[in-house]
């Protein structure tokens, strides 16, 4: 079945750090390929999306391109700052007929001023 | 405006109780989700509904039961609490179909003593 990975946290950065957070996937066609953030004690929001190969996703200084050839969805960002502390998930949509979205397990992210 | 919301954000209860966890989206989605979220954080689709027909059941036992009595609503039901319900429960909705974003709620804590 369909499945995502993400990379171990907890990760813990320095403000003004650069962050990547890796994620690669397993998915049958083409799935569409989402980043979700948690803040602490919230839901979770949509970060940014991409919908097919090569679509670079971009929102709030963090960007994803979507890597067909290296089942890849990397999320980075220039310079973190202490209120990027939060959980990110990688996800996808199968696009194959059942509605859901399959999560990687989280990453928490820490940044210390 | 509140896009999607649940209620009630915690909730505390006796193994063995029954207890209903309600969920509204005021975006004019067409479809409707549930998905848990372990201690470890880690997020698993429970069911999805599409203009109030279930389309997904990921192999939730029977003493879960969700109700959509409109297309912006969903309503959790569960029997006979269980310790390892402990979870948060995430309502999320979206418009279509599988690149489409979902939107999710706060989350409903739920702890079974």
């Amino acid at each position: 079945g369909d499945s995502v990975t993400q990379m171990e946290g907890p990760v813990t950065l320095s403000e003004e750090a650069f962050l990547t957070i890796n994620c690669t996937y397993t998915a049958t066609g083409y799935p569409s390929l989402f980043w979700y953030v948690q803040y602490p004690g919230e839901g979770l929001q949509l970060l940014l999306k991409a919908t097919k190969a090569d679509d670079k996703g971009s929102n709030k200084g963090f960007e994803a391109t979507y890597r067909k050839e290296t089942t890849s969805f990397h999320l980075e960002k220039g310079s973190v700052q202490v209120s990027d502390s939060a959980v990110y998930f990688c996800a996808l949509s199968d696009n194959q007929g059942a509605q859901k979205l399959v999560f990687g397990q989280g990453t928490r992210l820490t940044i210390n001023p | 405006d509140t896009a999607v919301s649940q209620t009630p954000k915690y909730l505390v209860t006796q193994m063995g109780n029954d207890k209903s966890i309600k969920c509204e989206q005021n975006l004019g989605h067409d479809t409707m989700y549930w998905y848990k979220q372990d201690s470890k954080k880690f997020l698993k689709i429970m069911f999805s509904y599409n203009n109030k027909e279930l389309i997904i059941n990921e192999t939730v036992p029977n003493r879960f039961s969700p109700k959509s009595p409109d297309k912006a609503h969903l309503n959790l039901h569960i029997n006979s609490l269980e310790l390892g319900d402990s979870a948060v429960y995430f309502c999320a909705s979206s418009q279509g179909g599988n690149r489409e974003t979902q939107y999710f709620g706060p989350g409903t804590r739920l702890l079974v003593l």
